[in-house]
């Protein structure tokens, strides 16, 4: 069972334009959630986080968003440039101390910006 | 200068095989972990270690031993080899702050490939 989903696999965009990217999870006891990008042979790097207390977090180009209701966090590129092309994973970090560091990643989307 | 580095990169080897991965942190961090990405894609943890000490150990076959000698220093050794450990390892590191919000600096990864 998995408990961070991404369930589109590719999203393609026009340079310029906003790009949005999707996440579901089905486990109440996370307490921060996480974007990550990850280019070809390289390693995922952090991008922008949230806390589960928010429901919005901005940086620069980069918003996410937080819906506890419906489990769902989403993550907003305006405006979206070709650098953005990469693999977007989600990630939700487990509440209490058995989790300390411990994520749940999502299987990643495939983000191209087209020039 | 890399700040998480992992050797090899690329390892091909025979099922039955015994074969180490390593890892160094150069960031000053007290927190690593093994993160396994399977054929699906999915990041999932397997091991964590604290200053030296054991702190998440997942579901994972007793073939595989991580052994920290110190807190910059984080390797994986697999004994007998299995078709099904073929996968990307990655590791990571990350402060006390970071592990507390789940944000880890990744390794480049180490493509492993049993035949």
């Amino acid at each position: 069972d998995q408990q961070v989903k991404q369930n589109s696999p590719s999203l393609s965009v026009q340079e310029g334009r906003i790009s949005i990217l999707n996440c579901d999870y089905t486990n109440s006891m996370f307490d921060y959630f996480l974007w990550y990008k990850k280019y070809p042979a390289e390693g995922p790097t952090f991008l922008i986080s949230i806390s589960s207390i928010k429901d919005k977090n901005e940086d620069g180009r980069f918003t996410v968003f937080l819906n506890k209701s419906a489990k769902h966090l989403s993550l907003h590129i305006v405006p979206s440039q070709p650098g953005d092309s990469a693999v977007y994973f989600c990630a939700a970090k487990g509440a209490g101390g058995t989790s300390y560091g411990k994520l749940t990643f999502g299987q990643g989307t495939i983000l191209t910006v087209h020039p | 200068d890399t700040a998480v580095s992992q050797t090899p990169k690329y390892l091909v080897t025979q099922m039955g095989n015994d074969k180490s991965i390593k890892c160094e942190q150069n960031l000053g961090h007290d927190t690593m972990y093994w993160y396994k990405q399977d054929s699906k894609k999915f990041l999932k943890i397997m091991f964590s270690y604290n200053n030296k000490e054991l702190i998440i150990n997942e579901t994972v076959p007793n073939r595989f031993s991580p052994k920290s000698p110190d807190k910059a220093h984080l390797n994986l050794h697999i004994n007998s080899l299995e078709l099904g450990d073929s996968a990307v390892y990655f590791c990571a590191s990350s402060h006390r702050r970071g592990a507390n919000t789940g944000e880890l600096f990744f390794g480049e990864g180490s493509r492993l490939t049993v035949l």
